[in-house]
């Protein structure tokens, strides 16, 4: 499979917790971006990153979220001291970055802090 | 800031049913639309998308939106629906020119359900 893989699929985690997510992007996609999406809404971006340089992040990334992406192929997502709020699906996409070009979305990690 | 509106929250259709759901943005300056649909335990897929020229795109599975500028519209057609059409529909809008945003703004989506 040559597409966008998350990993882990699904995680429980209990408030206070921190959690790490993965995303590896199609091979030869520079841009990657991290979105949520809670249940009945769309998705909502969170950050991207274009090779290893995070350039934009959204509001809605609080200081308890980190992202990396350190040689500009894998990404991380990290929240620290998860709150129940936190409960969503992380959705990790990627694309080769020029205007335009498709964003391929992977299958998401869902999280539930309980 | 770029936004996304669809205006139903979830169509019920019997098969062979004509499809069409909204979708208006708001975006002060150019850009591409994309539908995304996710069937029930599936990750995001596109449809269909519109960058520029025929206004009326077509995209897999025979959907068809048409993009009507005058409008702020991208609405989302088929003229006969199946029973594997049933999936949450997201209409979605970047910025088109060099210096625009280039992460996607999404609708809150259309759940579609084809009763066979």
């Amino acid at each position: 499979d040559t597409g966008v893989s998350q990993d882990p699929r699904h995680k429980i985690t209990k408030r206070g917790q921190n959690v790490t997510f993965r995303c590896d992007p199609i091979s030869e996609h520079n841009r990657l971006y991290w979105y949520r999406q809670t249940l009945g809404q769309g998705p909502e971006f969170l950050t991207y990153f274009q090779n290893e340089a995070q350039l934009e992040k959204s509001r809605l990334l609080s200081d308890r979220f980190s992202a990396e992406r350190p040689k500009g192929s894998f990404s991380t997502l990290e929240i620290q001291r998860t709150e129940q709020g936190d409960s969503a699906m992380y959705l990790c996409a990627s694309n080769e970055g020029a205007a335009g070009n498709t964003i391929y979305f992977g299958e998401g990690s869902w999280l539930t802090v309980v | 800031a770029q936004s996304v509106s669809q205006h139903n929250h979830h169509v019920i259709l019997s098969e062979a049913a004509s499809l069409e759901l909204g979708c208006n943005y708001s975006y002060g300056g150019t850009v591409n639309l994309f539908w995304y649909v996710q069937y029930p335990g599936q990750h995001l897929q596109l449809l269909l998308k519109y960058f520029s020229g025929d206004p009326l795109v077509k995209g897999i599975k025979g959907f068809e939106a048409e993009f009507i500028k005058s409008k702020f519209s991208f609405n989302l057609r088929k003229p006969s629906v199946q029973w594997s059409d049933t999936a949450e529909y997201f209409c979605a809008v970047t910025g088109a020119s060099s210096g625009s945003a280039r992460q996607l703004t999404f609708g809150s989506g259309t759940q579609l359900t084809v009763l066979p």
